[in-house]
């Protein structure tokens, strides 16, 4: 089975904090990908990866910035939190079909 | 743009009932299809899928059906049981596969009453 985790279930930090957020997956894939979901949203696609050292920017990358030193590793990074991160945050892999999700951090930025 | 969305978004059924989600999308050049389960405080299971080269597909208790002429996709789940109980979302992808990227639609609520 595909396994995806991600480093905290639940996170609290404070605006103006950098935060890193790590997400690991054991099938060797390819493709990872950085989500947040919020009500009335849906899914949106912060950035992804299609290759260790490779980013490219999803739907909303703005206050965000990504790290792929690992192929099976991929960091979302915070800057500088601001209280509109807060959010649920998913991880996603994927090798050609099917994207595969981690269990999600739900980061509040006070 | 174009966006993937639900028809409905709450949805609720008898246990032991059939259940069916809707789900209908507008890009006509989408042609892979993925649902997924998402249980409270967790993240999206994979639960089927399908391309666009079929009609319909069938796992355990769930089978989807596509129906390209009017871009309309839906999840029948059999037999309906408690654990049934999540948001279902449906997710469609242009070039075959969700390494393209996934549009994903808002999710439908389904309550399963006793």
């Amino acid at each position: 089975d595909v396994k995806v985790t991600q480093s905290s279930r639940y996170l609290v930090k404070r605006t103006g904090e950098k935060v890193f957020l790590e997400c690991v997956q054991d099938m060797d894939h390819e493709n990872m990908f950085w989500y947040r979901q919020d009500p009335g949203l849906g899914l949106r696609l912060i950035y992804f990866s299609y290759d260790v050292k490779m980013k490219e920017k999803g739907d909303i990358p703005e206050g965000y910035s990504v790290s792929r030193e690992k192929k099976e590793r991929f960091s979302l990074i915070l800057e500088s939190a601001s209280t509109n991160q807060t959010s649920m945050y998913l991880c996603a892999s994927c090798s050609t079909d099917t994207q595969y999700f981690g269990p999600g951090t739900r980061l509040t930025v006070l | 743009g174009e966006s993937v969305g639900l028809h409905l978004p709450t949805l609720s059924v008898q246990e032991g009932d059939n259940s069916i989600i809707n789900c209908a999308y507008s890009n006509s050049a989408s042609d892979y299809f993925i649902w997924y389960k998402q249980e409270s405080g967790k993240g999206p299971q994979f639960i089927i899928d399908i391309r666009s080269n079929m009609d319909k597909r069938q796992g355990q208790r769930v089978t989807v059906l596509l129906n390209k002429t009017v871009k309309h996709l839906s999840l029948q789940i059999a037999a309906t049981q408690p654990g049934d109980s999540a948001v279902y979302f449906c997710a469609e992808t242009i070039g075959g596969g969700g390494a393209d990227g996934l549009t994903f639609g808002k999710g439908t609520h389904l309550i399963i009453q006793p």
